[in-house]
This record gives structure tokens, C-alpha cells and sequence, in this order.
């Protein structure tokens, strides 16, 4: 069985400064581990995913993750946090033997003061 | 480009009523289809998906049901609502083929069972 876990309900952090939403998995193989963003009354957008390759990986909006096999973790990460990053953040795991099934956490507030 | 629709937007009904709820997607062919529920504070749950048309899996037992009948629609539907139903229902599709796992949302139903 897969399953992620994000520690955090919200995270508060103030415009300008670095941001960090925390995830960790557990899968019984190798993972595909996604992030998505959710804005209010509104589905989720796809924003970047770790399939292979560079640990580090870069998608939308200026936002970073890093896989950390030892530490079973794919924290989201940004330099410099906007007001407009104010929403919710879900992780997600899926393994090739599961298909295209994502397993999601159960998401981090993120809001961001002046 | 690929486009994927939803609606109704919001939805309130009496208990014991029954549901359908529609998704379709555009500009791709055989996609993978799924419908989640997010309630109130929580992460996603996944109830149904399919890879083709007629072909669903469930994922959870519950009230509900799903239907495929053509390539790109994808229906939930109740015979009669409880309240707990009520949530936000998402329907997202991924390719069947060539970059897998990346799950495209729908801007969601509100459910709302009174």
C-alpha cells in the first residue's frame, strides 16, 4: 500500500521570504511523487512531478522539490513566497505497478502575509 | 490543447433525491478517467476510474456509481442521496499512453445534500 503523509494543516510565512511545504511517502517500490495546487472552489493544477532522474526537480510558478530517497521525503520549496501562492498544496504518490492512481495527502494551507 | 469540463458548478439536493454529475473531456482519445471526492479538510479519495469506455473500477463501496458510455464522458451518479455525500467532486483524466500519471482536473462540483 502507498501513502503520504504532509505534517503540516497550514503554513504561514510572509511575502519575500523562502517557503517549505513537507511531504513524506511510503511506497513499496520506486514512486512517482507529484505536487498539486489547489486555489478556492477550483480543481487542482499540476505542478511538477518526480518520475526519474535529477533529485531536484523545477516546475510552475517558480516552485522546486526535492526527492530524498533516504529520508522518504518530497518537500516543496520556493525562495521567495507571493501572495498569489496563497492556497492549497496536495502531494501525491503513484507507483508504475499501480498505474496512473494517485495517492494524495491531505493537503497544507498556505497563507501569506504582507 | 485539452480541455475538461464539469458541471454543474454547485448542486443542492434533498436527501433520497437521485444524482448524475458529468465530465468530458476534449482535444485527446482514450483517456484514463477518474472521479474523486474531497470533503471538508481532507485530502482526495478516489471513488471511481476507467480506461476505457464500459470499463470502471471502484475504489471505495458507497452510494455511488459511475458510467463511461462514450470515449470522453464520464458520469457519477446516485439513485438516492445521503447527506453524507455532500462534498466536492472532482473528475480528472491522464493519458492512456506517452507521459503517464499527470492527472488533469476539472474545476469540481459542490455537492451540497440537505
Amino acid at each position: 500500500a502507498q501513502s503520504v503523509a504532509q505534517p503540516e494543516d497550514q503554513v504561514n510565512v510572509a511575502e519575500g521570504n523562502p517557503l517549505t511545504v513537507k511531504c513524506t511517502y511510503s511506497v513499496s517500490g520506486n514512486p512517482y511523487l507529484f505536487w498539486y495546487v489547489q486555489y478556492p472552489n477550483r480543481g487542482l493544477q499540476f505542478l511538477l512531478k518526480y518520475i526519474t532522474g535529477d533529485n531536484l526537480v523545477k516546475g510552475s510558478y517558480g516552485f522546486e522539490a526535492e526527492f530524498n530517497k533516504s529520508q522518504t521525503s518530497f518537500h516543496l520549496t520556493k525562495p521567495s513566497a507571493h501572495m498569489s501562492d496563497a492556497a492549497e498544496y496536495f502531494c501525491a504518490v503513484s507507483l508504475k505497478s499501480s498505474g496512473d492512481k494517485l495517492t494524495f495527502g491531505t493537503g497544507t494551507r498556505l497563507a501569506v502575509r504582507p | 490543447s485539452q480541455t475538461i469540463h464539469q458541471w454543474p458548478a454547485t448542486l443542492v439536493q434533498p436527501v433520497g433525491s437521485p444524482l448524475s454529475l458529468e465530465c468530458t473531456v476534449e482535444g485527446t482519445s482514450n483517456p484514463n478517467l477518474y472521479w474523486y471526492r474531497q470533503a471538508a479538510g481532507r485530502g482526495l479519495q478516489l471513488l471511481f476510474y476507467s480506461v476505457g469506455i464500459g470499463q470502471i473500477s471502484s475504489e471505495v463501496p458507497q452510494n455511488l456509481s459511475a458510467s463511461r458510455p462514450q470515449d470522453r464522458q464520464f458520469i457519477l451518479s446516485s439513485k438516492k442521496l445521503l447527506l453524507s455525500d455532500s462534498g466536492f467532486y472532482l473528475c480528472a483524466w491522464s493519458q492512456s499512453s506517452g507521459i503517464k500519471n499527470i492527472q488533469y482536473f476539472g474545476a469540481g462540483t459542490r455537492l451540497s445534500v440537505l
